[in-house]
């Protein structure tokens, strides 16, 4: 079945490094790719998407490619923040009507 | 224009209470989706509603049971709750809710815990 796994946590950085969080799914055809952003006592919220294979999604200074080839879309972000201190979820539709499949999610702890 | 708004945000009950927990769609969102966030299973699908028709189910047992409203507004049921119910429980709103590509925007949630 459609599946997705993210890279475990945490993942602890001084503030302005360089950020990877790796994601690689699996899914029937090509379905959209999503990143969402958890902060502390908060519900979810959509960082960027990519609708189809090559497509880049980029909010905020994050950026992730759609790689079709390698069933990947890591997110990356060149220069953190103490405030992107949060947990990370990639994500992507599938078993129907708007049902999304999360990866388990990586915690990012920015410190000045 | 407003985002997904839940209500209550907390909610203390002990074992074998009922719960009802409350969503609002972004304004001319029909598609509403709900899920369970706990540490040990992470974000789990819980079910969707459009036009106050249930389309789409998780795996869950029948204690959870929701509905929709005409204005799209959601409510989600737990019946003869369990200790094991203690999650954050997040309510998604869509404009149409397609099978693939619709973007789904989240509310803050509803902590649960079961005493």
């Amino acid at each position: 079945g459609d599946s997705v796994t993210q890279m475990e946590g945490p993942v602890t950085l001084s503030e302005e490094a360089f950020l990877t969080i790796n994601c690689t799914y699996t899914a029937t055809g090509y379905p959209s790719l999503f990143w969402y952003v958890q902060y502390p006592g908060e519900g979810l919220q959509l960082l960027l998407k990519a609708t189809k294979a090559d497509d880049k999604g980029s909010n905020k200074g994050f950026e992730a490619t759609y790689r079709k080839e390698t069933t990947s879309f890591h997110l990356e972000k060149g220069s953190v923040q103490v405030s992107d201190s949060a947990v990370y979820f990639c994500a992507l539709p599938a078993g129907g009507y708007n049902k999304l499949i999360f990866g388990a999610g990586t915690r990012l702890a920015v410190h000045p | 224009k407003a985002g997904v708004t839940q209500t209550p945000r907390y909610l203390i009950k002990t074992r074998g209470q009922q719960v009802t927990l409350s969503c609002s769609p972004i304004s001319g969102h029909r598609s509403v989706s709900w899920y369970q966030q706990t540490p040990g299973q992470g974000l789990q699908f819980l079910f969707e509603y459009f036009s106050e028709t249930q389309r789409n189910k998780g795996n869950f047992p029948g204690r959870f049971s929701g509905r929709q409203f005409s204005n799209s507004r959601s409510e989600m049921n737990v019946s003869t709750l369990e200790l094991g119910d203690s999650a954050l429980y997040l309510c998604a709103s869509s404009i149409a809710g397609s099978q693939g590509a619709d973007t789904q925007y989240f509310g803050p949630g509803t902590r649960l815990t079961v005493l």
